[in-house]
């Protein structure tokens, strides 16, 4: 069991470029998420799925798209990259959308993205 | 807005003591989760918590949903309890729009031996 597998762990981008933070979970959790960490701040949500085919914009959603064409897959994609996107990137999920939740989140190892 | 507030920001102890950590929050929520982060590392739950209060090992945590409060506690402190401690609640529900998690901006503990 895997759990949250994100790659890549360290990445240095030009202003302007794109890429693609990939999040795969094998535990057929129905929620999945991004978010951005920076020095003095919490964790800010940027977007979520609660399933296949489902997402919808967290706190800090601008620069950024998602996509859940999968369960397994949430990847998180930088149109065009700026300093201010400079942060690190954790992807978690948990098993299922009830509203009390008897679940923990699960985090990956977190994406270190530096934006020159 | 801080939706979570944690206290102290900061916290040395000497190897062998108790440890408190506070989380306060005024969003209402369904469940709260304490979180640990070791230096250049990933994020670990530690505990989920909707009412009442749980026991792993030497952590404790308590949650009073009244007074919109949570507390960690290390009993017996050791160097290897050093990392940062995130308090995040959840707000709502899945499918609804706003739903989402709040965090804290961590607690960070050295314990010193």
């Amino acid at each position: 069991n895997a759990g949250v597998t994100q790659t890549p762990k360290f990445q240095v981008l030009k202003t302007g470029q794109s890429m693609t933070l990939q999040c795969a979970q094998d535990m057929n959790h129905e929620y999945m998420s991004w978010y951005r960490q920076d020095p003095g701040m919490g964790l800010r949500l940027i977007h979520y799925s609660v399933g296949a085919g489902i997402t919808d914009q967290g706190e800090v959603p601008n620069g950024y798209n998602v996509s859940r064409s999968t369960t397994e897959d949430f990847p998180l994609r930088l149109l065009s990259a700026a300093p201010s996107q400079t942060s690190v990137y954790f992807c978690a999920s948990q098993p299922d959308y009830t509203a009390l939740g008897s679940n923990v989140l699960t985090f990956g190892a977190g994406s270190r993205l530096t934006v020159l | 807005k801080n939706e979570v507030e944690q206290s102290p920001q900061n916290l040395t102890a000497q190897e062998g003591e108790f440890i408190t950590i506070n989380c306060s929050y005024s969003v209402g929520i369904s469940a709260l989760h304490w979180l640990q982060q070791h230096p250049g590392g990933g994020i670990v739950s530690l505990f989920m918590l909707s009412s009442g209060k749980k026991k792993h090992g030497r952590l404790i945590a308590t949650i009073n949903i009244q007074e919109k409060h949570s507390s960690l506690h290390i009993t017996a402190s050791h160097p290897r309890d050093s990392a940062v401690y995130i308090c995040a609640v959840f707000h709502g529900r899945w499918r609804d729009t706003g739903n989402q998690f709040y965090f804290g901006t961590g607690t960070s503990l050295t314990v010193i031996p």
